[in-house]
């Protein structure tokens, strides 16, 4: 069975300096990892994927993810944080053809001025 | 572009009390259609998945249904709400195959129980 584990559940940051948030899954094979973000009261928002290839994926607003096989994760990334940044981030894997999404626990980032 | 509409916004019910959540998915033709359902400050949950009109999979039995009436809309509902049905829930849409297996989520409807 698949799992996803986000062992930072509460992460802040300053203004302008560089986020790491964490994500570790077990699987049988390489799952389709996601990033989603949560902003308060809203639904969730796609910020990248990885399914095959260079393990280091583009997503929106300077976010980027690095996949390793050998140590089963998929850290999220970016070099400057703004106060929009705020959030909650889940990180999630599916299988290929699959239906389930499974989510992490969510990492809430607090961006302070 | 596809767009993804939840109705209503937020519901407050009480305890033994009907629901019926609505989730609406346009400039999609046949997509798959998921309800999740996330507990105040908590993850989410995959309550049921369908992959076409009147066919519903459940995947965790919390005292709900769902239905497809139609190729764009999937409902979810309950007879007698529970405090514990209280939270977000949220609809997703996916198209099926390679790389289109991403799912999209709605805006969520937030349900309080009392």
């Amino acid at each position: 069975a698949q799992s996803v584990t986000q062992p930072d559940a509460r992460v802040t940051v300053s203004e302008g300096a560089s986020l790491q948030l964490r994500c570790k899954y077990s699987s049988s094979v390489t799952p389709y990892l996601f990033w989603y973000v949560q902003y308060p009261r809203q639904g969730l928002q796609l910020l990248l994927k990885y399914y095959s290839g260079d393990p280091v994926v583009q997503g929106v607003n300077g976010f980027e993810a690095e996949f390793s096989k050998s140590n089963s994760s998929f850290h999220l990334r970016k070099a400057s944080v703004h106060w929009s940044d705020s959030a909650v981030y889940f990180c999630a894997v599916s299988m290929k053809g699959g239906r389930a999404l499974i989510f992490g626990t969510g990492t809430t980032v607090s961006v302070s001025p | 572009a596809q767009t993804i509409h939840q109705w209503p916004v937020a519901e407050i019910k009480a305890v033994g009390s009907p629901l019926s959540l609505g989730c609406t998915i346009k400039g999609k033709s046949s997509p798959n259609l998921y309800w999740y359902w996330q507990a105040t400050g908590g993850t989410l949950q995959q309550l049921f998945y369908s992959i076409t009109v009147g066919q519903v999979e459940s995947v965790v039995q919390l005292n709900l249904s769902a239905s497809r009436p139609k190729d764009d809309q999937f409902i979810l509902s309950t007879e007698k709400l529970l405090l514990s049905h209280s939270g977000f829930y949220l609809c997703a849409w996916s198209l099926w195959g390679g790389n289109q297996d991403t799912q999209y989520f709605g805006p969520g409807t937030r349900l309080l129980v009392l």
